[in-house]
């Protein structure tokens, strides 16, 4: 079956330009997670969903950064007024059961 | 608060070599403790996991045992190879949903 998928893969945009970052989960995975990675380090934790419930938002830096999953399956994360330090890696993950979680490859941001 | 500190990188081994990468962490209560493995140009996949005290996890030759006594999750694997080097994080599930990842270790391996 199809993994978790994200768009687009990269996207280039100039500083204080809005973006919008896709995930699809794996189809039935009710949990999703978004990441941020810089260069060199590990995945740290943004915001999780349990179906469309936002249950954690607490690792959103400020806010400018915002995530919606309406309908329990697919996901944005939208950063408003897009900033160089906002360059990185974004990651998105889906479980069903709460532990083992499959990642996407990635969204890449350039923040010019 | 929680917290995972792993061995620094890049590491080099030989073809067949012996490897250990260390991993501690701080956490409230008995999180499940995980390990993930990125591959060059590839994303983050699940490379073993425990989630109990003494538990040992598996995966590709690679093992790591829930110590809960040290606190630790050190990932081993008694014979290396080219295949292997990529980047691992170790990774404890603090609270339910929220992991959190150490900084990676990056693993070449030399034929």
């Amino acid at each position: 079956g199809a993994g978790v998928s994200q768009s687009p893969r990269y996207k280039v945009t100039k500083r204080g330009q809005d973006v919008a970052l896709r995930c699809d989960p794996i189809s039935g995975h009710v949990s999703l997670y978004w990441y941020r990675q810089a260069l060199g380090q590990g995945p740290e934790f943004l915001t999780y969903f349990n179906y469309e419930a936002q249950q954690d938002k607490s690792g959103l830096p400020n806010d400018r950064f915002s995530a919606e999953r309406p309908e329990g399956s697919i996901s944005t994360l939208t950063i408003q007024r897009t900033e160089q330090r906002d360059s990185a890696m974004y990651r998105c993950a889906s479980s069903y059961s709460q532990e083992t979680q499959y990642f996407g490859p990635g969204t890449r941001l350039l923040v010019l | 608060g929680d917290s995972v500190t792993q061995m620094e990188g890049p590491v080099t081994l030989s073809e067949e070599a012996c490897l250990t990468i260390n991993c501690t962490y701080t956490a409230t209560g008995y999180p499940s403790l995980f390990w993930y493995v990125q591959y060059p140009g590839e994303g983050l996949q699940l490379l073993l996991k425990a989630t109990k005290a003494d538990d040992k996890g598996s995966n590709k030759g690679f093992e790591a045992t829930y110590r809960k006594e040290t606190t630790s999750f050190h990932l081993e694997k008694g014979s290396v190879q080219v295949s292997d080097s990529a980047v691992y994080f170790c990774a404890p599930d603090t609270g339910g949903f929220k992991t959190i990842f150490g900084a990676g270790t990056r693993l070449f391996v030399k034929a």
